[in-house]
């Protein structure tokens, strides 16, 4: 069964400093996503990105996040300057068509702890 | 986008069947309804999708009444692997938009030995 890859599977790092988290999401999809989940709490969405550019964020995607899809393969979350409360898990997720919820896939995640 | 409600948490116990409501009244003509799985420290996993009556894979059945303001997760003979968050959400990409799955508190099953 396809995959979404998620790397590094644990990341720790210190506040102020920049982390990027690493996705290969499943080789026929269009869209792809991060959702985070502070522990404890709800699955939050993220960012959605389709065609190169990103096609809806939430709140919680402010300036100090960006993506990017930068070689055809890989998708990719930046946290520009981590906080504390960035601390959680991060999840990857792409799906075929953007449409009704069916077949999209999610990673195992990335638990991002800043320290 | 229409709001669900589900319990927070179950029980149950090995070889059992479970069955895990979820209440939606303003779901819309095109919404479908979607029910996903989530492991401790994983990542949610897609289980079952309807739009009415009754849907059977391998995993589940979705049970879908015709008035569509609630369906029900059946799960039969769970095992202790079974023991997972349960997430119901509802939802379509309209004309022209693009669905985001949108995650609710979902229902906790402890599945007993």
């Amino acid at each position: 069964e396809p995959e979404v890859t998620q790397t590094p599977s644990h990341q720790v790092t210190q506040m102020g400093q920049e982390v990027i988290l690493r996705c290969v999401p499943i080789s026929n999809h269009l869209y792809f996503y991060w959702y985070r989940q502070i522990l404890g709490q709800k699955v939050e969405f993220l960012v959605s990105f389709y065609n190169n550019e990103i096609s809806e964020k939430s709140e919680i995607f402010d300036d100090q996040f960006s993506v990017e899809r930068p070689d055809g393969s890989n998708f990719t979350l930046k946290i520009r300057s981590t906080k504390l409360e960035d601390s959680a898990m991060y999840f990857c997720a792409s799906s075929e068509d953007a449409g009704s919820g069916y077949g999209y896939t999610f990673g195992s995640g990335t638990r991002l702890t800043v320290v | 986008l229409a709001k669900t409600t589900q319990p927070i948490s179950m029980d149950s116990y090995e070889g059992q069947e479970v069955n895990i409501t979820c209440s939606h009244n303003n779901i819309a003509t095109n919404d479908y309804i979607t029910w996903y799985q989530q492991f401790p420290s994983q990542g949610p996993r897609f289980i079952i999708q309807g739009y009415k009556t009754k849907v059977t894979n391998e995993v589940a059945s979705l049970f879908i009444p015709a008035d569509r303001k609630s369906s029900t997760l059946s799960l039969p003979r769970v095992s202790l692997s079974d023991t997972a968050v349960y997430y119901c959400l509802v939802g379509d990409g309209g004309s022209g938009g693009s669905y985001i799955p949108t995650f609710g508190r979902g229902t906790s099953l402890i599945v007993h030995p």
